[in-house]
């Protein structure tokens, strides 16, 4: 099994701050999705990306995939405490279910 | 509300006990998943049914079991629970094909 490898694993930060927040791999991916988690709830689908380069933005979310496929990042512009919650990136290879990293953990502080 | 209905949404049960967890995908979608999520292991995967047949398996114990009903809606069983078992176990539903999966609220099982 593929590994993602989420990073960081806990961030904290103030209301209107900038935040990045990475998925690894040394293998190759046909394709990658992000979701994010709140308490109590289960995880609910951000975006998919497939193409190396795509860049898909929703509002203050800004999803890129790497140009060998390998790794993805979410920025997130002027977080608010809505943004708080687990982001958790995903792989799929058309013959397994999904495989889930273990996740970044988000709080944002009004 | 996703869509894919989960209960009981709390459960706390002794040690050695059984307990069945129920699921309602989506409606139209016929493929049904199973997930852990723990603390230290992050979401993991236990069975996957699609149409009422098992499709794949994971890290699922054999003290577990599950199955897809001709309704579509299919239940997880767990037997002689564990201290470890106490986890957060998640339904989650798709179309057949490549898309993202829609996830119920998850039943937050407790093994005392």
């Amino acid at each position: 099994t593929q590994l993602l490898e989420q990073s960081p694993q806990f961030l904290s930060i103030q209301e209107g701050e900038n935040l990045t927040v990475y998925c690894n791999s040394s293998s190759v991916f046909s394709s990658l999705q992000w979701y994010r988690q709140e308490p109590g709830e289960g995880p609910v689908l951000l975006v998919t990306v497939v193409t190396g380069g795509e860049v898909k933005k929703l509002k203050r979310l800004t999803f890129q995939f790497g140009d060998a496929r390998k790794d993805s990042s979410l920025h997130i512009t002027a977080a608010q405490p809505g943004d708080t919650g687990l982001y958790l990136c995903a792989y799929w290879t058309g013959n397994t279910p999904l495989v889930f990293g273990k996740g970044t953990r988000l709080s944002v502080i009004a | 509300d996703s869509g894919v209905t989960q209960t009981p949404k709390h459960l706390i049960t002794a040690t050695g006990q059984r307990v069945t967890l129920r699921c309602s995908p989506r409606s139209g979608d016929l493929s049904v998943y199973w997930y852990q999520q723990s603390l230290d292991q992050g979401l993991q995967f236990l069975i996957q049914y699609y149409n009422g047949e098992e499709r794949a398996k994971g890290n699922i114990l054999e003290r577990f079991s599950a199955q897809q009903f001709p309704d579509l809606h299919s239940e997880l069983n767990l037997s002689s629970l564990e201290l470890g078992d106490s986890a957060l176990y998640f339904c989650a539903s798709s179309p057949a094909g490549r898309y993202g999966y829609t996830f119920g609220s998850g039943t937050r099982l407790t093994v005392v």
